[in-house]
């Protein structure tokens, strides 16, 4: 069963550098979301891809938030630089993205825990 | 998006059927009606999702009140690896570019 590829898996970093993830989705998946999950709530979306747009990113510290998705493929999120407030599970998902966004599934990768000392 | 309700959290013993509420009683007609599920260390995963009418899946039985606010994830035998949270979301046709809005959701525990 295809998957959603992220990495890595943990990363522990000093404030005031800078980190990346990666995110490989489901092959074909035109849609593509990175959300942050703080310790005891649920995702929040920081962007949202459609190929290699970017449909929404209106959540996205763009200070120090980056995130591109050059090929329409693979995305890449980076933090320059990392605060302490960062610390947080950063999750990739895809989806096909049909019928106005109401019935498709988003599927999640396994996402990137991100402390920041 | 409309807002959904839930409780904090659950306990369910093994094997037993385990009913999980959500109440959004500001619904609109064409919002669909999402579960998903996030186990311990692991993203969220995809349970079910309904309009009007109930819907069984291998994982799990939509229940969808015929006001439509409110609705119950129904998992008819509880084993130790549903212990999770489980989020309730409202999805709008047509709206929101397909983001999933989360809550806090339900944690269920599964007692052997």
């Amino acid at each position: 069963e295809a998957e959603v590829a992220q990495s890595p898996r943990y990363k522990i970093t000093e404030k005031s550098q800078a980190v990346a993830f990666w995110c490989d989705p489901i092959s074909g998946h035109a849609t593509l979301y990175w959300y942050r999950q703080i310790l005891g709530q649920g995702p929040e979306l920081l962007v949202q891809f459609q190929d290699e747009s970017v449909v929404d990113d209106s959540q996205l510290p763009k200070d120090r938030f980056s995130a591109e998705r050059l090929k329409g493929v693979d995305s890449t999120l980076k933090i320059q630089p990392a605060e302490l407030g960062d610390s947080a599970m950063y999750l990739c998902a895809s989806s096909s993205l049909t019928s106005g966004g109401a019935t498709d599934t988003q599927y999640f990768g396994p996402g990137t825990r991100l402390t920041v000392l | 998006d409309a807002k959904t309700t839930q409780p904090n959290s659950m306990e369910s013993n093994e094997e037993e059927p385990v009913h999980l509420p959500c109440n959004h009683s500001t619904i609109s007609g064409t919002d669909y009606i999402h579960w998903y599920r996030q186990l311990p260390s692991q993203g969220p995963e995809y349970v079910i999702h309904g309009l009007t009418s109930n819907v069984n899946n291998r994982m799990a039985s939509l229940a969808i009140a015929e006001d439509r606010k409110s609705s119950t994830l129904i998992l008819h035998r509880a084993t130790l690896r549903d212990a999770a949270v489980y989020y309730c979301i409202l999805r709008r046709y047509g709206g929101s570019q397909g983001n999933l809005i989360f809550g806090k959701g339900t944690k269920l525990s599964v007692k052997p």
